[in-house]
């Protein structure tokens, strides 16, 4: 059984650089048919949609993140990487890594447990 | 804001039968894309659990029900139970995003 689990800093400054990575288990980062993505939820907000990433390396990110985003993945490790540029508070958010799985049309269908980053000085 | 609307909550009596609506338009759900559902209880991750517009993945009861007509979809909980409250999100995708995926507003149950 496929597990995800984040890992990175809980805090970030202000117009510095967000590096989160989700660690796989229990399977091959590299499997056929499988993307990998990112999911943040603000405080008392809603579910966002950040990117995502084929082990091929081919990327997709929300166009209103597009220029602030780099999604990376490192098969070696069984891992793939979240980088997000330039924060602001509003940068602050639970973040979830995420498999999209064709088996179930593209849906999400193994999430991480999400951890807390905090943008603030 | 999200192109996915969605109730923000929705409320019932533990065996009632309640529904969550997700309107989009024809950039997203009208065009043919595949709606999901996920539930996400408090303190927990978010479950998948409806795919493909109508599709319940192993274990998820069949108290959970999925449909999708022209721009909009709907989840459907029946046998309402205490261990369902919490938030229900859709998603699909949209052309006008080129075709990345987007989440609805979110609706929260309550069981009464």
């Amino acid at each position: 059984q496929v597990q995800l689990q984040e890992s990175g800093p809980g805090l970030v400054k202000p117009s510095e650089t967000l590096s989160l990575t989700c660690t796989v288990s229990g399977g091959s980062i590299s499997s056929s048919n499988n993307y990998w993505g990112w999911v943040r939820q603000p405080a008392g907000k809603g579910l966002e949609w950040i990117g995502r990433i084929y082990t091929s390396g081919s990327t997709d990110y929300n166009p209103s993140l597009k220029s602030r985003l780099t999604i990376s993945v490192d098969t070696s490790k069984n891992q793939f990487s979240l980088n997000l540029s330039s924060v602001t508070a509003a940068d602050t958010a639970v973040y979830y890594c995420a498999r999209v799985s064709s088996h179930y049309y593209y849906g999400v269908d193994v999430w991480g447990q999400g951890t807390t980053v905090t943008v603030s000085s | 804001q999200s192109v996915l609307t969605q109730p923000p909550s929705v409320s019932g009596a533990p065996g009632q039968r309640v529904t969550i609506s997700c309107t989009g338009s024809s950039s997203n759900i009208g065009a043919g894309y595949d709606v999901h559902w996920y539930q996400h209880l408090p303190g927990t991750a978010p479950k998948l659990l409806i795919y493909g517009n109508n599709n319940r993945p192993s274990g998820v009861p069949d108290r959970f029900s999925g449909s999708k007509s022209g721009t909009s979809a709907s989840l459907a909980i029946s046998g309402l139970q205490a261990e369902d409250e919490g938030d229900y999100y859709c998603q699909s995708s949209d052309s006008r995003l080129s075709g990345h995926y987007v989440f609805g507003t979110g609706t929260k149950v309550t069981v009464l």
